[in-house]
């Protein structure tokens, strides 16, 4: 089955201590980015990756890094958590080349809640 | 800047019912438009994908639109039920291929009563 899995689904954890989650996608894509999704402000771009090795910042990259050493992992990386990053984080990965291949697969999310 | 827009925010509707949820965008340089549902603490699940070129797209009871010159989307669901209640999201892929950032409406909201 298609899909893109995200761990762990749910975290808490307290301000400073370093993080990471996880995105795996199984369907050969090469793009892949990284949302945050806030009441009143909607989804917004993190980070994304056109394919291995190749990462650039979204609207919102502060705080944040990213890494894509292989094509199907994009972990996400919180070095040192704050409170205002608290929110549900999607990972996303498409397929670019046209048509319906084009549909944008998203993960189940991360619910973060930093103290 | 790109600016994707959903009205109504909210909608109730009771079973049945045909309905349409609008989603318009300021800049028609988009490359293509999906319309995805949010299940509450849930992913993101695509419904539809427009190409730019395209005015339509069809699955099931869904109907998807664009017209790309006025900037406007619209979703049509038919005989609504209450396994449609969910949160609608118009999401556009600005530029010139499938690597252009994706700009997403606040959604809208739809709860189908019984």
């Amino acid at each position: 089955e298609a899909q893109v899995t995200q761990n762990p689904r749910y975290l808490i954890t307290v301000t400073g201590k370093k993080l990471t989650v996880t995105c795996s996608q199984n369907m050969n894509h090469e793009y892949m980015s990284w949302y945050r999704q806030d009441p009143g402000l909607g989804l917004r771009q993190i980070y994304y990756s056109m394919n291995v090795e190749v990462t650039d910042k979204g609207d919102v990259p502060e705080g944040y890094k990213v890494s894509r050493k292989e094509k199907r992992n994009f972990p996400l990386i919180l070095e040192s958590p704050s409170p205002n990053q608290t929110s549900l984080y999607f990972c996303a990965s498409t397929l670019p080349g046209g048509g319906s291949q084009e549909t944008q697969y998203f993960g189940p999310g991360t619910r973060l809640l930093v103290l | 800047k790109q600016e994707v827009t959903q009205i109504p925010a909210a909608l109730s509707v009771p079973e049945g019912e045909n309905l349409v949820l609008n989603c318009s965008f300021t800049d028609s340089a988009i490359y293509n438009l999906q319309w995805f549902r949010q299940d509450p603490g849930k992913g993101l699940t695509s419904l539809l994908l427009i190409q730019s070129s395209q005015r339509e797209q069809t699955s099931g009871r869904l109907n998807a639109s664009l017209d790309k010159s006025s900037g406007r989307s619209t979703l049509y669901i038919a005989a609504s039920q209450p396994g449609d209640s969910a949160t609608y999201l118009c999401a556009v892929r600005r530029g010139s291929s499938n690597t252009g950032k994706l700009i997403f409406g606040q959604g809208t909201t739809l709860q189908v009563k019984p």
